[in-house]
């Protein structure tokens, strides 16, 4: 029961390199996300999806992409990274609605210098 | 505007006495709150939720939090800490039916 599984787990980027962090999962869950965490900072939301084909902004949206094409994946794609996007990503995923426990991936850790 | 305050960066306890977490929320309708924790490189884990129901909810490991309106609260405790509860929690308000709003965190550090 492989849950929401991530690769990788750790990537050092050169600024303005290009890569595709990836999200699968294997619970048949509609809702996926992408947060970001960050010292003091909590997670914050990049980009969510509430099924195949429809993906929309959070609060942090510049600079990376998403798509869903299938209901298992959802990759995050950084576009040019830059130091600012130095961080370790979350994806998660739920069932629906209110009050659904979202399940989360064991992260990516990424250095960009 | 909906919103999730943890009071304390840090708590630091010794083995064996309570624990107490606190988390404050803003909401403009009844919300589903939750504690999640963190332990080192890992991923987050679900502690327990509130979604409405009983408003003193117990959730994994001996924790349990109570939801009170009245004080737009959500602290999490537990009687007796143990060193394997050394994580970083995550008081998390639950906006719409698909997004997540968290805290900043609490740290919580255990001493034999």
């Amino acid at each position: 029961n492989a849950g929401v599984t991530q690769t990788p787990k750790f990537q050092v980027l050169k600024t303005g390199q290009s890569m595709t962090l990836q999200c699968a999962q294997d619970m048949n869950h509609e809702y996926m996300s992408w947060y970001r965490q960050d010292p003091g900072m909590g997670l914050r939301l990049i980009h969510y999806s509430v099924g195949a084909g429809i993906t929309d902004q959070g609060e942090v949206p510049n600079g990376y992409n998403v798509s869903r094409s299938t209901t298992e994946d959802f990759p995050l794609r950084l576009l040019s990274a830059a130091p600012s996007q130095t961080s370790v990503y979350f994806c998660a995923s739920s069932y629906s609605g209110m009050g659904s426990e979202a399940f989360f991936g064991q992260g990516t850790r990424l250095t960009v210098v | 505007a909906q919103s999730v305050t943890q009071l304390d960066s840090h708590v630091s306890v010794s083995e064996g006495t309570p624990v107490l977490l606190r988390c404050n929320y803003s909401s403009s309708y009844s919300p589903s709150l939750f504690w999640y924790v963190q332990h080192p490189n890992k991923g987050l884990q679900l502690l327990l939720k509130y979604t409405s129901a009983a408003t003193l909810v117990k959730g994994i490991n001996g924790f349990e939090a109570e939801f009170k309106k009245s004080e737009t609260s959500f602290h999490l405790t537990k009687p007796s800490a143990h060193m394997s509860d050394a994580a970083e929690y995550f008081c998390v308000l639950n906006k719409d039916t698909d997004k997540l709003i968290f805290g900043t965190g609490t740290r919580l550090q255990v001493f034999p």
